[in-house]
């Protein structure tokens, strides 16, 4: 069983185009997270949802719109892409701070969606 | 704010060599640290963390970690490396307070030789 997977797993796409990057969480958790990593590996956070709302979003341009329909359930749309935007997408989910004692739990990711804008 | 550096871009050993990923942090007080693989076009897996306790952390595959307040680090170590472990690995820190996220190294790349 998947634990949480996205899809796309590959995105090509033209300048100024929308694109959306689903991700979906089997593991029962509250949190889910958006990471961009560029092309040095660098993993950046972007968005964190607890329970269907935003708790973090880290200086992302507004063209990026986290939704969140259910606890299960992140995504990703992007509008009016940019070259900039080419990166490869993590979700991630895990249990919330403070669950089982500890504010850090760990966190499980997907495999990635790998963007690239043209 | 807490960072971590990761010094090592890129790391090369032979396959059955023994292995140490350097990782140092700054933060005031005792940090969360974790560290990370990510094998070739897949997401990051947890291979260890450290909270308190025991400094020597013991995680899946094979790999420890040991925690060195003095140092401010948090090297990762394997005995014998076996080319399935060739992969990205990365560290983080985490904070008390805020929005309890982890800050992520930029990662070392491991290579393995036969």
């Amino acid at each position: 069983d998947t634990a949480v997977s996205q899809t796309p797993k590959y995105l090509v796409t033209q300048m100024g185009n929308d694109k959306s990057i689903k991700c979906e969480q089997n593991l029962g958790h509250d949190t889910m997270y958006w990471y961009k990593q560029d092309s040095k590996k660098f993993l950046k956070i972007m968005f964190s949802y607890n329970n269907k709302e935003l708790i973090i979003n880290e200086t992302v341009p507004n063209r990026f719109s986290p939704k969140s329909p259910d606890k299960a359930h992140l995504n990703l749309h992007i509008n009016s892409l940019e070259l900039g935007d080419s990166a490869v997408y993590f979700c991630a989910s895990s249990r919330p701070a403070g669950a089982s004692g500890s504010f850090y739990n760990e966190q499980f990711f997907g495999p990635g969606t790998r963007l690239t804008v043209l | 704010a807490q960072s971590v550096t990761q010094p090592d871009i890129h790391i090369t050993v032979s396959e059955g060599a023994s292995l140490e990923l350097r990782c140092n942090y700054s933060y005031g007080a005792t940090p969360y640290l974790f560290w990370y693989v990510q094998s070739p076009g897949q997401g990051l897996q947890l291979l260890l963390k450290y909270f308190s306790g025991d400094t020597l952390v013991q995680g899946i595959k094979g790999f420890e970690a040991e925690f060195k307040r003095s140092q401010s680090s948090f090297n990762l170590r394997k005995p014998s490396v076996h080319w399935s472990d060739a992969a990205e690995y990365f560290c983080a820190v985490g904070a008390t307070g805020g929005s309890y996220i982890p800050t992520f190294g930029r990662g070392t790349s491991l290579i393995v030789h036969p």
